[in-house]
């Protein structure tokens, strides 16, 4: 089975700190994404990623960055956090034909106080 | 218009009850459709692709119509244990629904 592993379960950040998500996935996929999820939302995308330092924008990219550095891992940045971005973020990876659709991280739970 | 629509529900149904969820998509160049499962507090898990002349597994049930651009979910017999909430993702777009919650109650 894929996996992809989120590295912390549960974060606690101040305003203004930098934050480091990272999400490692073990089945050689090519895409890899970042999503937030807040209620009432649903999934927003962030940023995604079809290849080793290739990034694109998602609906949502304002005040996080990422990098993709090798093919399995790839990291969201928060440059300087603020309160409005304490949510769930979930990491999620496919092929890239996508047949067989995503697969998630268990996610991390973000809280900037 | 968002590229994946659903009603969010939430839909109250007992058990053994037949229920059914759609999600309308934007995008007619679209080609995989999938349906994913979330409990709360945990990731969505992929419940089932969904495939041009319809497929089934078990007591679900989805299906495509291109013409009207959605896709459907039946789900039959419910079981408290489907009690979730239900997203459909359009591959093209990566884009989630928002999700349909179904609570199943005895």
């Amino acid at each position: 089975d894929v996996k992809v592993t989120q590295s912390s379960r549960y974060l606690v950040k101040r305003t203004g700190e930098k934050v480091f998500l990272e999400c490692v996935q073990d089945m050689d996929h090519e895409n890899m994404f970042w999503y937030r999820q807040d209620p009432g939302l649903g999934l927003r995308l962030i940023y995604f990623s079809y290849d080793v330092k290739m990034k694109e924008k998602g609906d949502i990219p304002e005040g996080y960055s990422v990098s993709r550095e090798k093919k399995e891992r790839f990291s969201l940045i928060l440059e300087s956090a603020s309160t409005n971005q304490t949510s769930m973020y979930l990491c999620a990876s496919s092929l890239t034909e996508g047949i067989y659709g995503y697969t998630f991280g268990s996610g991390t739970r973000l809280t900037v106080v | 218009r968002k590229e994946v629509e659903q009603d969010p529900g939430p839909f109250n149904v007992p058990e053994g009850a037949t229920v059914a969820f759609n999600c309308t998509y934007s995008n007619s160049a679209s080609q995989s459709f999938f349906w994913y499962r979330q409990d709360c507090r945990k990731e969505p898990k992929l419940l089932m692709s969904v495939y041009s002349s319809g497929n089934e597994d078990g007591r679900f049930t989805a299906q495509l119509n291109r013409a009207s651009q959605y896709i459907s979910l039946l789900i039959r017999d419910s079981k408290l244990s489907d009690s979730a909430t239900y997203l459909c993702v359009v591959n093209l777009d990566m884009r989630f629904g928002a999700g349909t919650r179904l609570t199943v109650k005895p």
